[in-house]
């Protein structure tokens, strides 16, 4: 098992520029997050997801949207991304409710200038 | 909004001292997590604790869920240059996302 895998490792971005983060599981997890972490901040939950087709907003969610067409996939957009968006983002799993063990990806560092 | 406190917020120790780190909630928990996060690489889970006043161990680890499941402790005994990491506890009610508090960043120096 290849566990989460996110892509790219690395992106810079210029101000107004989208992108999306990939996210793909093979655990066959219902569960699946995406959290950013910005220094001495911990991790903020940014959009969650409970199933195929089923998404939810977290902490953080304002610039951002999610898709879950598989139980597999579960990509994050930016749109028209800004200075504040630039962070590392983590997309974890879980096989069900959210106090379950969460396993997650190795991140993608964001730097928008 | 459920908030974790953790500290200290950093420390630096040397290779076979003690060390006690902590997590604080003002709510109660149905369960706490510790995860440790190394330079580069997402979180690791080390330890879940549901039950008020559990105690788990791995190894030189040591685990404590308040009785009142609103705190928690990690204590590492005679700490090695390979415990060095961002230590992370997560918690909520049940059924709801968790949320993490901002970590305890340790160096064990050799």
């Amino acid at each position: 098992n290849a566990g989460v895998t996110q892509t790219p490792k690395f992106r810079i971005l210029k101000i107004g520029q989208s992108m999306t983060l990939q996210c793909t599981q093979d655990m066959n997890h219902n569960y699946m997050y995406w959290y950013r972490q910005d220094p001495g901040m911990g991790l903020k939950l940014i959009y969650y997801s409970v199933g195929a087709g089923i998404t939810d907003k977290g902490e953080v969610p304002n610039g951002y949207n999610v898709s879950r067409s598989t139980t597999e996939d579960f990509p994050l957009r930016l749109e028209l991304a800004a200075p504040s968006q630039t962070s590392v983002y983590f997309c974890a799993s879980s096989y069900s409710t959210n106090q379950e063990t969460q396993y997650f990806g190795p991140g993608t560092r964001l730097l928008v200038l | 909004t459920q908030l974790l406190e953790q500290s200290p917020q950093f420390l630096s120790i040397q290779e076979g001292e003690n060390l006690t780190v902590y997590c604080n909630s003002s709510s109660v928990f149905s369960s706490l997590q510790w995860y440790r996060q190394e330079p580069g690489e997402g979180p690791v889970l080390l330890v879940t604790v549901v039950t008020g006043g559990e105690v788990k161990k791995l190894k030189r680890l040591t685990f404590q869920f308040g009785d009142a499941r609103k705190d928690s402790s990690l204590h590492i005994t005679a700490a090695q240059p390979g415990d060095t990491g961002l230590y992370l506890c997560a918690g909520g009610p049940r059924n709801t996302p968790l949320v993490f508090g901002k970590g305890t960043r340790l160096s064990v120096i050799a």
